[in-house]
């Protein structure tokens, strides 16, 4: 079976400028998430999405971050413009139902530097 | 506002040794605990999954007990090997409304040594 899909790995930009990533998660799981990694930290939750529904974007910059799953399967997180501070990694985690006692299974991350 | 503490941050012990990581959080209102392990360059990859009815949880050489009510849980883990060295994370699900959200500790640096 196939894991959770993450592009680019790395990206480098300068402050201001846009970036989006793309995740694709394993096949038939409803529950998509995306967290942020700053260096030092645990991850953060910053949306949660069930099939292409919103289910929690409490931590989302939304003036800054926007996140999409059309059709409930890919999904892409976008930065416009990006700050000093959103040089993180960018994880993208799934899980079949999004139930609790449910483990998510996470990709390898995209490793965002922003100069 | 759940918080997880991890400690320590970092370990390093020779390899076939026995040791802990501990894990503590502030709101004993979790559905369960997780412990994952991160690898440079990589995700995280789920190790053990204590849910909050259960003590612990064991694996191979890995363990992990859970006491909801002091709000503790800890990682052991049996004769080390170098293989073993990542950074190892604590997450507790937590109810947030309508969803369930995961509240990760900032990780504990493992290096075995040969």
């Amino acid at each position: 079976e196939a894991g959770v899909a993450q592009s680019p790995r790395y990206k480098i930009i300068e402050k201001r400028q846009s970036v989006a990533f793309w995740c694709n998660p394993i096949s038939g799981h409803a529950t998509l998430y995306w967290y942020q990694q700053i260096l030092g930290q645990g991850p953060k939750l910053l949306i949660q999405f069930q099939n292409n529904g919103v289910v929690d974007d409490s931590q989302l910059p939304k003036d800054r971050f926007s996140a999409e799953r059309l059709k409930g399967v890919d999904s892409t997180l976008k930065i416009q413009p990006a700050k000093l501070e959103d040089s993180a990694v960018y994880l993208c985690a799934s899980s079949p139902r999004g139930w609790p006692q449910e483990t998510q299974y996470f990709g390898p991350g995209t490793r965002l530097l922003v100069l | 506002k759940q918080e997880v503490t991890q400690i320590p941050a970092a370990l390093s012990v020779p390899e076939g040794e026995n040791l802990v990581l501990n894990c503590s959080f502030t709101d004993s209102a979790i559905y369960n605990l997780q412990w994952f392990r991160q690898d440079p360059g990589k995700g995280l990859t789920s190790l053990l999954l204590i849910q909050s009815s259960q003590r612990e949880q064991t694996s191979g050489r890995l363990n992990a007990s859970l006491d909801k009510s002091s709000g503790r849980s800890t990682l052991y883990i049996a004769a080390s090997q170098p293989g073993d060295s990542a950074t190892y994370l604590c997450a507790v699900m937590n109810s947030g409304g309508s969803n369930y959200k995961l509240t990760f500790g900032k990780g504990t640096l493992l290096t075995v040594n040969p």
